[in-house]
């Protein structure tokens, strides 16, 4: 069965430091997105990506975060200068259609930040 | 924001028995969805509901989408322990891409 798969599994970086997570969406799924879970706590929605380009953001998601699609297959999250309370379990998703058509999301497993 | 209310945040219940837990919200969601979360690894869907008053049956699971389009809830029958695990509601608003989720209910089985 096809999977969304996440690159690493656990990064522990120092404040300040930049951070690259992976993500590998499904393949011929069209929106990709990533939301995060701080331990304990419930899932919340940073940004979703489509054709390209960023289609929604949530307020979490400041200039210190950044979303490419470098090549056909890859859509990576870019935290530019880490800061504690980015903490937190990453969870990348994709669908093949947009949520605002009923498109089911499919999670990856998580790359867990440690910022120290 | 919008909010998602989940309840109750834990239960804890003998092999076998039913269980039961809802979600509600002041805004109208045009979908509800059930996740189901295992310790380290990201969350599963169970069940999609898209219309209101939907009742929907996934094996032991049922999930209904409130008539007000404001709530929903989940039963798990005759429950295993492989249902242990953390379950979140999430809606979605017309015309975005986003999910909300609520807090979870995290589910505690005696065997």
């Amino acid at each position: 069965e096809p999977e969304v798969t996440q690159t690493p599994s656990h990064q522990v970086t120092q404040m300040g430091q930049e951070v690259i997570l992976r993500c590998v969406p499904i393949s011929n799924h069209l929106y990709f997105y990533w939301y995060r879970q701080i331990l304990g706590q419930k899932v919340e929605f940073l940004v979703s990506f489509y054709n390209n380009e960023i289609s929604e953001k949530s307020e979490i998601f400041d200039d210190q975060f950044s979303v490419e699609r470098p090549d056909g297959s890859n859509f990576t999250l870019k935290i530019r200068s880490t800061k504690l309370e980015d903490s937190a379990m990453y969870f990348c998703a994709s669908s093949l259609m947009g949520t605002d058509n009923t498109g089911e999301l499919f999670f990856g497993e998580g790359s867990r930040l440690t910022v120290l | 924001g919008q909010q998602l209310n989940q309840s109750p945040q834990s239960m804890f219940i003998q092999e076998g028995e039913d269980v039961s837990m809802n979600c509600t919200s002041s805004s109208i969601f045009n979908t509800w969805l059930w996740y189901k979360q295992d310790p380290g690894e990201g969350p599963v869907l169970l069940i999609a509901l898209y219309k209101a008053g939907e009742l929907t049956s996934n094996g032991r699971l049922t999930a209904q989408f409130g008539i007000t389009r404001k709530d929903s809830f989940l039963n798990i029958s005759a429950s295993i322990p492989s249902d242990v695990g953390i379950y979140f509601c999430a809606g979605h608003l017309q015309g975005a891409q986003k999910l909300v989720f609520g807090q979870g209910t995290r589910l505690t089985i005696n065997p």
